[in-house]
């Protein structure tokens, strides 16, 4: 069965600040990989989508790499700000077998300190 | 815009009471899925459709029932037999490129 970890669980950086937060799978046989963002008590809004045959996309200040062989994934968030404090989630969507839906991580909790 | 809407934001159930909560999606997504977030874990599938008039169980469907009458519709109803229904639901669609596309949640709790 498919378990996604995230590390890590949380992390409190100054503004201005670059970071990275890591995403790894058991099970290579994935679709894809996208990375959530969830402010408390809302519903998901979704930062990046990577199709397992790509490397990386970007969206202004973030960056997500993926290595499906390895089963990594990290998101890579420049000149860290403020609003940027959230959940992170990541989730991997199986590939084939009559499954369906996505597989969550935990979420890392990050915090950026003015 | 296109989205995904919930309600309502909250509920409060009682015990040994069946309530809806409701998912509508104007995305002409065929996909539709109900996951559960509870503190310290991360989201659980309970139900998903494909398409209209079928659905699958998840990872943890007992205690909940779906239907998909309509393409844009996927309501999920909460039984009695849920012992433990206190958390945040989270309804989504899935796009092309299997994006998904998450609403705003419903919390509900057990009075």
């Amino acid at each position: 069965k498919q378990e996604v970890t995230q590390i890590p669980a949380a992390l409190s950086v100054p503004e201005g600040e670059n970071l990275v937060l890591n995403c790894s799978f058991t099970d290579s046989a994935i679709y894809n990989l996208q990375w959530f963002r969830q402010d408390p008590g809302k519903g998901l809004t979704s930062l990046l989508l990577i199709q397992s045959s790509q490397r990386e996309q970007t969206s202004g200040r973030l960056n997500a790499s993926l290595d499906k062989s390895s089963g990594r994934s990290t998101l890579y968030i420049a000149a860290s700000q403020p609003g940027d404090s959230a959940t992170y989630l990541c989730a991997v969507s199986v590939s084939g077998g009559g499954a369906d839906g996505l597989t969550f991580g935990k979420g890392t909790h990050l915090i950026i300190q003015p | 815009d296109g989205g995904i809407t919930q309600s309502p934001k909250y509920l409060f159930r009682k015990e040994g009471q069946n309530v809806t909560l409701s998912c509508e999606q104007n995305l002409n997504h065929d996909a539709m899925y109900w996951y559960r977030q509870d503190p310290g874990q991360g989201l659980r599938l309970i139900y998903y459709s494909q398409i209209v008039n079928d659905f699958q169980k998840g990872d943890i469907a007992e205690g909940y029932s779906v239907s998909r009458e309509k393409k844009e519709s996927f309501p999920l109803t909460v039984t009695s037999a849920q012992k433990n229904p206190t958390a945040f639901y989270l309804c989504a669609s899935r796009g092309t490129r299997r994006g998904y596309t998450f609403g705003s949640g419903t919390r509900l709790t057990v009075v």
